[in-house]
């Protein structure tokens, strides 16, 4: 079974430009998530699809942040601007509805702001 | 809303010796904990979970612990191995909504 993945792996851009980050979860996966993770923090979620509708975007700061999941398989997260604090890790994670309710975390995407 | 606090930060132990992480949170209605492994550069991976209606899970070297009144659970690693270490997160999901709240992480260093 293949794993979520997640790209690019690593995006250095300079503050007020965009970026934007894409995750295929794993297959027959309703649920995705995309995280930010600050160094030296645990996991923050930023927001929380089933299928193509967003179920949780309350820690999204939606000023600079848009996620959407057209189709309910593959995701895009963007930045527009970036800001300095930006920098982190961006993870995205899938996991099934009904039953195991076991969330799958990708590489992740190390974004740094400067 | 739902707060996970998690100490210690860091632990060092020696190899072959039992490492204990734990962990509080503060949503009563959280009925599945599952504890993460991060290795440097890679993303968390899941290393054991427990429901709410067990008290404890054991999985070869790694085992947990819950205790719902308290709204306290544990990871417990014995024979620690230097391929232990690596950055450690608990998490808790909000009851029923399939959101994770994860914990700040205990840096794990097993010294040979």
């Amino acid at each position: 079974e293949a794993g979520v993945a997640q790209s690019p792996r690593y995006k250095i851009i300079e503050k007020r430009q965009s970026v934007a980050f894409w995750c295929n979860p794993i297959s027959g996966h309703a649920t995705l998530y995309w995280y930010q993770q600050i160094l030296g923090q645990g996991p923050k979620l930023l927001i929380q699809f089933q299928n193509n509708g967003v179920v949780d975007d309350s820690q999204l700061p939606k000023d600079r942040f848009s996620a959407e999941r057209l189709k309910g398989v593959d995701s895009t997260l963007k930045i527009q601007p970036a800001k300095l604090e930006d920098s982190a890790v961006y993870l995205c994670a899938s996991s099934k509805t009904t039953g195991n309710t076991e969330a799958f975390f990708g590489q992740g995407t190390r974004l740094t702001v400067v | 809303g739902e707060n996970v606090e998690q100490h210690p930060s860091t632990l060092s132990v020696q190899e072959g010796d039992s490492a204990v992480i734990k962990c509080t949170y503060s949503d009563s209605a959280s009925n599945y904990f599952p504890w993460y492994k991060q290795e440097l550069g890679k993303g968390p991976q899941l290393i054991i979970d427990i429901r709410s209606n067990v008290g404890e899970k054991k999985d070869q070297r790694i085992a947990v612990t819950l205790n719902k009144t308290a709204k306290h659970f544990s990871l417990h690693i014995t024979e620690t191995q230097p391929e232990d270490s690596a950055v450690y997160f608990c998490a808790a999901e909000v009851g029923g909504t399939y959101k994770y709240i994860f914990g700040t992480g205990t840096r794990l260093k097993v010294l040979a």
